[in-house]
């Protein structure tokens, strides 16, 4: 039961450059989408969220895109540090369903010097 | 800045033994969740609390599990008889508020650090 997909396990990135996440979800009823970050050791930290009414969220260096139509949302880092290597969980919950957070399983951030 | 705490860190029981974990929540909130995650997987969901009582429960949440909220800070999780299978980082969060009236930031929920349970 992949509601929330994450393809890339990992993704490495040079310092100072862009980091874009991806992520895709197949149920049309999830009207808020989140991103987490966690790192070893560590419980997941809540980085960004984005509601379905809208298509862009940033703060900061970070920028939340969602394409309703596609089913996909991103997460863009600008510029990537080095203190930006954790996992990054997609996450999403459904309308009327507020209590449940669906996770995807992750990508894994390294940030390269 | 406040947090979620969970203890212990790490919990080793034998198969069959009842286990607890505990967890702090952030002292305003007032929306509680248990999570976990098996080592390679994703995080998922198995209660949410609110008002005394369950709000809603995954199919993982079987009869063998059970929340308390004993006193006015603290929030359980309770396994009665442990399985090998049990065994997984178990998250904590709380939430200032659920989404009645809408989406705010007060309904995100804020984890714990943990707890990983071993089951021998």
């Amino acid at each position: 039961d992949q509601q929330v997909k994450q393809n890339s396990p990992s993704l490495s990135v040079q310092e100072g450059r862009i980091s874009i996440l991806n992520c895709d979800y197949t149920n049309s009823m999830f009207d808020y989408f989140l991103w987490y970050k966690k790192y070893p050791a560590e419980g997941p930290t809540f980085l960004i969220s984005i509601s379905s009414i809208k298509d862009k969220n940033e703060d900061g260096r970070f920028t939340v895109f969602l394409n309703k139509s596609a089913k996909h949302l991103s997460l863009h880092i600008v510029p990537s540090q080095p203190g930006d290597s954790a996992v990054y969980f997609c996450a999403a919950s459904l309308m009327n369903r507020d209590d449940k957070i669906i996770f995807g399983k992750g990508t894994r951030l390294h940030i390269l010097p | 800045e406040p947090e979620v705490t969970q203890t212990p860190s790490h919990q080793v029981t034998q198969m069959g033994q009842e286990v607890i974990l505990r967890c702090v929540p952030i002292s305003n909130h007032l929306y509680f969740y248990w999570y976990r995650q098996i080592l390679g997987q994703k995080v998922e969901f198995l209660v949410s609390f609110y008002n005394n009582e369950i709000s809603e429960k995954s199919e993982i949440f079987d009869d063998q599990f059970s929340v308390e909220r004993p006193d006015g800070s603290n929030f359980t999780l309770k396994i009665r008889s442990t399985k090998l299978e049990d065994s997984a980082m178990y998250f904590c969060a709380s939430s200032e508020a659920g989404v009645a009236g809408g989406r705010t930031s007060t309904d995100t929920q804020y984890f714990g650090p943990g707890t990983r349970l071993t089951v021998l």
